[in-house]
């Protein structure tokens, strides 16, 4: 079965300063994409940055990249130089490349930025 | 372009009524997924429905059903609602032809079953 662990449930960071959140994955597929999502108090899940398994380079996203270790199932969100609007939750995630796109969320992470 | 949009937005049931949940999905999109975000957790995977079939399917009970229509939007029906249905209920579109990699979420209905 797939599982995503964050065991981070709330970090507060310094504006500007750069901030990474934990994620770990648990699957026994071989190919499978990992993304990072950001939710806001209204409601709506901001598609961040993806990283396939097979990708062997690093994601990256303006501000954000995705430390993706494959051997430790690893992949950590990087945001730099964060600001005030970063606040937020955010989720980690997997998905299968399989024919439902089914997608396995993590709990969560509630990033708060102090000014 | 148009995003994904969700009607309503937030939605007070009482347990045992049966509520209907839109989604439009984005432009040219032809697959929609349903999650289940309870407060405090994750979203949690509903169904999925590709040119109007269900195509997979998370843990739910089948009080949880949909449907899509030819114009790829698509509709959540839960009957016999229980407090437990409180939650937002996330759709997000794609265009599955493509092995997209992202999935456009909507902003969400909340419902509140009393």
């Amino acid at each position: 079965a797939q599982k995503i662990t964050q065991t981070q449930p709330g970090m507060f960071v310094q504006e500007k300063e750069a901030v990474t959140l934990d994620c770990t994955y648990d699957t026994s597929d071989q190919s499978y994409g990992l993304f990072w999502y950001k939710q806001p108090s209204s409601g709506e899940m901001i598609f961040l940055i993806y990283q396939g398994s097979y990708d062997e380079q690093n994601a990256t996203e303006g501000r954000y990249s995705l430390n993706f270790q494959k051997a430790r199932k690893s992949a950590n969100l990087v945001i730099s130089a964060s600001q005030l609007g970063d606040s937020a939750m955010y989720f980690c995630a997997m998905k299968r490349h399989s024919s439902a796109s089914k997608i396995i969320f993590g709990s969560g992470t509630r990033l708060s930025i102090r000014p | 372009e148009t995003g994904v949009t969700q009607s309503p937005t937030h939605l007070i049931k009482t347990r045992g009524q049966q509520v209907t949940l839109r989604c439009s999905s984005q432009s040219g999109h032809n697959t929609v997924s349903w999650y289940q975000q309870a407060l405090g957790q994750g979203p949690q995977f509903i169904f999925q429905y590709y040119r109007e079939e269900e195509n997979g399917r998370g843990n739910f009970p089948p009080r949880f059903s949909g449907l899509q229509f030819p114009n790829y939007s698509s509709e959540l029906n839960v009957n016999a609602l229980e407090l437990d249905d409180s939650a937002l209920y996330l759709c997000a579109s794609s265009l599955e032809a493509s092995g997209a990699r992202e999935q456009f979420f909507g902003p969400g209905t909340r419902l509140t079953v009393l």
